[in-house]
């Protein structure tokens, strides 16, 4: 149990244009999904909480523009880069808690941008 | 006081040996403290998770010691096997907030 995919798991793209990256549990509901964006040997950065219904709650520095952040469900959470620069290329990773207390967070496959 | 501390940074150990990755923390509100592994190109794994009301947790062979009086938790590896080789993740978290996670240990079993 305790499922999270996402989608795209690799993506190449032009400097520019726009990239959307799904995130979803497959076997549980979410409420709360994180975003995390992993740059090569270090560990994970916290870029944004996830609420259903609700807006996304952005860690300092990064831009809730840049990064666009959709909680339509409860199984879904959406990630779009837009007009992402070669400097946004990275390893996003996504994660939704679950566990029967609700503090444990699983985490998605991770999805690879390379913006060229 | 969000910090948590992580150390070794990397660590070799011979197959069948015992790897011990270490993790302190400032914060007294954390409540909650896994450990995930991580694959390269893959993202973590949850591995074992403990509570403060518990000095230790065994899974397998993954233990977690738990010092609340020092503000430490550590992970234990019994009988490292080569495929045990990954990046190990240790993080505190209070109730459903975020985590805040170590600086990950790169271990290495050899065969």
């Amino acid at each position: 149990g305790a499922v999270v995919s996402q989608h795209p798991s690799w993506v190449i793209c032009k400097s520019g244009t726009s990239v959307k990256i799904e995130c979803r549990s497959l076997d549980f509901q979410a409420t709360t999904m994180f975003w995390y964006r992993q740059f090569p040997k270090q560990s994970l950065m916290l870029m944004a909480t996830s609420n259903e219904g609700s807006k996304a709650t952005y860690e300092q520095g990064v831009e809730k523009d840049k990064f666009l952040i959709n909680h339509a469900s409860l199984t879904l959470s959406t990630l779009t880069v837009t007009s992402a620069h070669p400097e946004d290329s990275s390893f996003y990773i996504c994660s939704a808690l679950a566990g029967t207390s609700g503090d444990t967070q699983y985490f998605g496959p991770g999805t690879r941008l390379t913006v060229l | 006081q969000q910090q948590v501390k992580q150390s070794p940074q990397s660590l070799i150990v011979q197959k069948g040996g015992i790897s011990i990755i270490n993790c302190a923390y400032e914060n007294t509100a954390f409540d909650y403290f896994p450990w995930y592994q991580q694959f390269p190109g893959k993202g973590p794994a949850l591995l074992i998770a403990i509570r403060p009301d518990v000095s230790e947790k065994k899974e397998g062979r993954f233990t977690i010691s738990f010092n609340k009086s020092a503000k430490q938790f550590s992970l234990h590896i019994m009988d490292s096997q080569p495929g045990d080789s990954a990046t190990y993740f240790c993080a505190a978290s209070h109730g459903t907030y975020k985590y805040i996670f170590g600086t990950g240990t790169r271990l290495k079993v050899l065969a």
